[in-house]
């Protein structure tokens, strides 16, 4: 059964390092998402993408955040300057033709330290 | 914007019991109403999911009921096993391809 994949599983970096997030999703899927998760909380919407463009995003995606699909298969989150307060596990998550059920990576856990 | 609320947090129960998690939403607007069941450290894995034209579903051991009026949904798990220990989470959204807005999870334990 095809999966969404997600490198690296962690990435430590330094606070104000540029960091960038890289998912596969499946292969004919159509929307794809990236939410994060802070440790012991609930998962929260950052960013949708749809036909090579944003087609949602929360108060959490600001100007720190841009999301690429470079190729046929990748879509990346980048985020420019880490905080800390930027750690949290990213989930990359993408769904089909019809739009609805959307199946998550397995996560990056970013520290920022 | 869509608030969903989750209750309860935490849930123990023996094995062979029932399990029920509810969840309220505010934006009626919302249509489509997954259940996601998280193990420690693994991804968020879609268990069960309704739509608003749909008030009950089933699949084997679990069910997840919807009453649109009262802008409210349910997961129920019977006869549980130890292998269902995971935290659950009820989200909502408004149309397909868009932002699965979620509640704050119910970690549950199924004692042997």
């Amino acid at each position: 059964e095809p999966e969404v994949t997600q490198t690296p599983s962690h990435q430590v970096t330094q606070m104000g390092q540029e960091v960038i997030l890289r998912c596969v999703p499946i292969s004919n899927h159509l929307y794809f998402y990236w939410y994060r998760q802070i440790l012991g909380q609930k998962v929260e919407f950052l960013v949708s993408f749809y036909n090579n463009e944003i087609s949602e995003k929360s108060e959490i995606f600001d100007d720190q955040f841009s999301v690429e699909r470079p190729d046929g298969s990748n879509f990346t989150l980048k985020i420019r300057s880490t905080k800390l307060e930027d750690s949290a596990m990213y989930f990359c998550a993408s769904s089909g033709q019809g739009g609805n059920e959307q199946y998550f990576g397995p996560g990056t856990r970013l520290t920022v330290t | 914007g869509e608030n969903v609320e989750q209750h309860p947090s935490t849930l123990s129960v023996q094995e062979g019991d029932s399990a029920v998690i509810k969840c309220t939403y505010s934006d009626s607007a919302s249509n489509y109403f997954p259940w996601y069941k998280q193990e420690l450290g693994k991804r968020p894995q879609l268990i069960i999911d309704i739509r608003s034209n749909v008030g009950e579903k089933k699949d084997q051991r679990i069910a997840v009921t919807l009453n649109k009026t009262a802008k409210h949904f349910s997961l129920h798990i019977t006869e549980t096993q130890p292998e269902d220990s995971a935290v659950y989470f009820c989200a909502a959204s408004i149309q397909a391809g868009t932002a699965l807005i979620f509640g704050k999870g119910t970690t549950l334990s199924v004692s042997s």
